[in-house]
């Protein structure tokens, strides 16, 4: 079993419609993070968060919001989705007693906004 | 400002030595990395460098690390068909925060 899944792997959805990414973690890691994935750019972080009660915004959060509902889940929502957030997004995670800091990636969902 | 780069394909024939390259900014990184992304997959990770170590040898991968240039380089040795897939190098920057800075991705084809 994967320890941090991503559901759903593949969407396509149309201007202006609301989606939320699912991220699930069974490692105990306290922090998750959400980046997107664009061709000739590398990954860029959306959102962080560092327990239930802390979230923060990364370098890219407009357009997007996030929920920590629990210490294992964080969705990602794109209110009013439009054409450039077309691109594949990895929920990470990690844990604040790791001495190097490593992050564990889903495998990601390749979002398509039409 | 914080910015990683890498140059974004490297082609290699199977059983050669393989070096990807990367120029990072922020000279208060505690630790560097090299992430791998198999087709399909997400990110995991390869190896790390603390930044008070020049080298760090891991079976076929030599990671060299020269502060004074901010370069940051993965050497694969006896490069195999496997091994083709995007290397991310990244920095981890502010201390407890934890947050990664991600290079452009390198795209390794290994030719039989």
């Amino acid at each position: 079993d994967a320890d941090v899944t991503q559901t759903p792997r593949n969407r396509i959805t149309k201007t202006g419609k609301r989606i939320m990414l699912e991220c699930s973690q069974t490692k105990g890691h306290d922090r998750m993070y959400w980046y997107r994935q664009d061709p000739g750019l590398g990954l860029r972080l959306i959102y962080y968060s560092f327990d239930v009660k802390d979230i923060n915004k990364g370098e890219i959060s407009d357009g997007y919001s996030v929920s920590r509902q629990a210490q294992a889940k964080f969705s990602l929502s794109l209110e009013s989705a439009i054409p450039n957030q077309t691109a594949l997004y990895f929920c990470a995670t990690g844990h604040r007693d790791y001495p190097y800091n490593e992050q564990f990636f889903g495998p990601g969902t390749r979002l398509t906004v039409l | 400002g914080e910015d990683v780069e890498q140059s974004l394909f490297l082609s290699v024939r199977e059983g050669d030595s393989s070096v990807i390259n990367c120029t990072y900014t922020d000279s208060s990184s505690t630790y560097l990395y090299w992430y791998k992304q198999e087709p399909g997959a997400g990110l995991q990770l390869l190896t790390y460098i603390f930044s008070n170590m020049d080298m760090k040898q891991d079976q076929r991968l030599t990671v060299l690390l020269n502060k004074k240039d901010k370069h940051l380089s993965l050497r694969i040795a006896d490069t195999q068909t496997g091994d083709s897939a995007i290397y991310f190098c990244a920095e981890s920057i502010g201390g407890a925060t934890n947050k990664l800075i991600f290079g452009t991705g390198t795209l390794l084809a290994v030719q039989p």
